[in-house]
């Protein structure tokens, strides 16, 4: 079955960096887009970044643009989100999801989530 | 949120329930809209793809239309285990960015 797996989340001082893993399995990663959406305490779901399966082209939302980097290493099955210059209000859950384009696209699987603390 | 949604919404169990996602030119009208479900303490799910198709697995209380610059979820025969959050989401051609809505919390009273 498909799963997706984040780690690397944690307290970290603002300013600081962090990157973010998602390790996947069940299926064939090299064929699939990937996303990387967030959720503040209390909040709705933002988009952050998405990487196609070409691992070239890759869209960023307007307030991670500069400071996060998305990518992948297939020969690892994993997707990472490489996080700098963060700030308090970058605290979220931080949920990575398959972009599947046999439904349009669309985020078919999620992962659990791994969650970010932005705090001196 | 590039897409309007209302905040919250809420029904009697067994009733119906509609919710909106309101959008501009840029966004709905070209692409296709899907649909998500995030029950408290979970990940999101996919309910609704392609503007109206439903994964495996979803049942068809759920369903999905789109006009114009608007979309909506339909979910019929409601239970207490339909409570959560619900966020419609799309590509915004003018953004070059996936952009959700803010999200409609369901009650079923």
């Amino acid at each position: 079955q498909v799963v997706l797996v984040e780690s690397g989340g944690g307290v970290v001082q603002p300013g600081r960096s962090l990157r973010l893993s998602c390790v996947a399995s069940g299926f064939s990663f090299n064929d699939y887009g990937f996303h990387w959406v967030r959720q503040a305490p209390g909040k709705g779901l933002e988009w952050l970044a998405d990487i196609w399966n070409d691992g070239i082209t890759k869209y960023y939302g307007d307030s991670v643009r500069g400071r996060f980097t998305i990518s992948r290493d297939n020969s690892k099955d994993t997707l990472y989100l490489e996080m700098s210059s963060l700030r308090a209000d970058d605290t979220a859950v931080y949920y990575c999801a398959r972009d599947d384009d046999n439904v349009g696209n669309a985020l078919d699987f999620w992962g659990q989530g791994t969650m970010v603390t932005v705090s001196s | 949120s590039v897409l309007t949604q209302p905040p919250s919404v809420s029904a009697a169990a067994g009733q119906k329930v509609t919710i909106s996602c309101s959008g501009s030119s840029s966004n709905i009208p070209n692409n296709y809209v899907s649909w998500y479900q995030q029950l408290p303490g979970t990940a999101p799910k996919l309910l609704i793809y392609d503007n109206y198709k439903r994964p495996s697995g979803i049942p068809d209380r759920f369903s999905g239309s789109k006009s114009g610059t608007s979309a909506a979820l339909g979910i019929t025969g409601l239970q207490t285990g339909d409570e959560g959050d619900y966020y419609c989401v799309t590509w915004d051609n003018s953004l070059t960015a996936v952009v959700f809505g803010g999200g409609t919390k369901l009650t079923v009273l």
